[in-house]
């Protein structure tokens, strides 16, 4: 099976920074990679699927990028909002999480 | 605007058997451009997949659950369902469903969810 390994587990960083997460999987994945975002007591919500491909009303600083076994989500300049945990999660075979990143507020 | 709501009993006692039941509203479970699925969150924990399934009953399951998992769809109730059997404290987990869009043959992306159903296993 395919394992995903998310870093850092945890960022410390301000409102306004750009802040970039990687995830890496185990074996090749072509592009069959999401991200969500996930807040405390809350569902996860999309963010990008297909590595790149922004999800339908998620704002434009969030980004993704990457193929093969090497992704990262960027956003670009960091709001209130976006403290939360980030999970990538790749369908190349069946469907496997990483373990989050957790991004506080420094 | 499509919605997920899980149901079931919030307290399994072990090696019993949980079962949910994920109610879709605002849009057809017999959609042929969506899969449903079944993920799991332990306390403080991470997401694991349980399972995925078609309203025509094409099923995927986590190759590490699959001896104890059965989903199932009732296309007349716009319900999908979740059955794990001989449940242990390992199984104490927030349960979430969702569905999964399918682009060009290919099952993508969790891109709706449910609001996750507290589940404990516990005498």
């Amino acid at each position: 099976d395919i394992q995903m390994t998310q870093s850092p587990s945890t960022l410390s960083a301000s409102v306004g920074d750009r802040v970039t997460i990687t995830c890496r999987a185990s074996q090749s994945i072509s592009s069959w990679l999401a991200w969500y975002q996930q807040k405390p007591g809350k569902a996860p919500k999309l963010l990008i699927y297909k590595a790149s491909t922004l999800q339908s009303g998620v704002p434009s600083r969030f980004s993704g990028s990457g193929s093969g076994t090497e992704f990262t989500l960027t956003v670009s300049s960091l709001q209130p909002d976006d403290f939360a945990t980030y999970y990538c999660q790749q369908y190349n075979s069946y469907w496997t999480f990483g373990q989050g990143t957790k991004v506080e507020i420094k | 605007q499509l919605h997920l709501q899980e149901s079931g009993p919030g307290l399994v006692k072990p090696s019993e058997t949980l079962s949910l039941t994920c109610t879709v509203s605002g849009g057809s479970i017999s959609s042929t451009n969506h899969y449903w699925g079944w993920i799991r969150q332990p306390p403080g924990k991470g997401l694991e997949w349980i399972g995925s399934i078609y309203y025509g009953g094409n099923t995927y399951y986590n190759p590490s659950l699959e001896s104890r998992v059965t989903m199932s769809v009732d296309t007349s109730k716009n319900q999908f369902s979740l059955r794990l059997s001989s449940v242990t404290a390992a199984d104490t987990a927030v349960y979430y469903c969702g569905r999964q869009f399918l682009l060009r043959g290919k099952i993508d992306a969790f891109d709706i969810w449910g609001q996750g159903t507290m589940v404990t296993v516990s005498s």
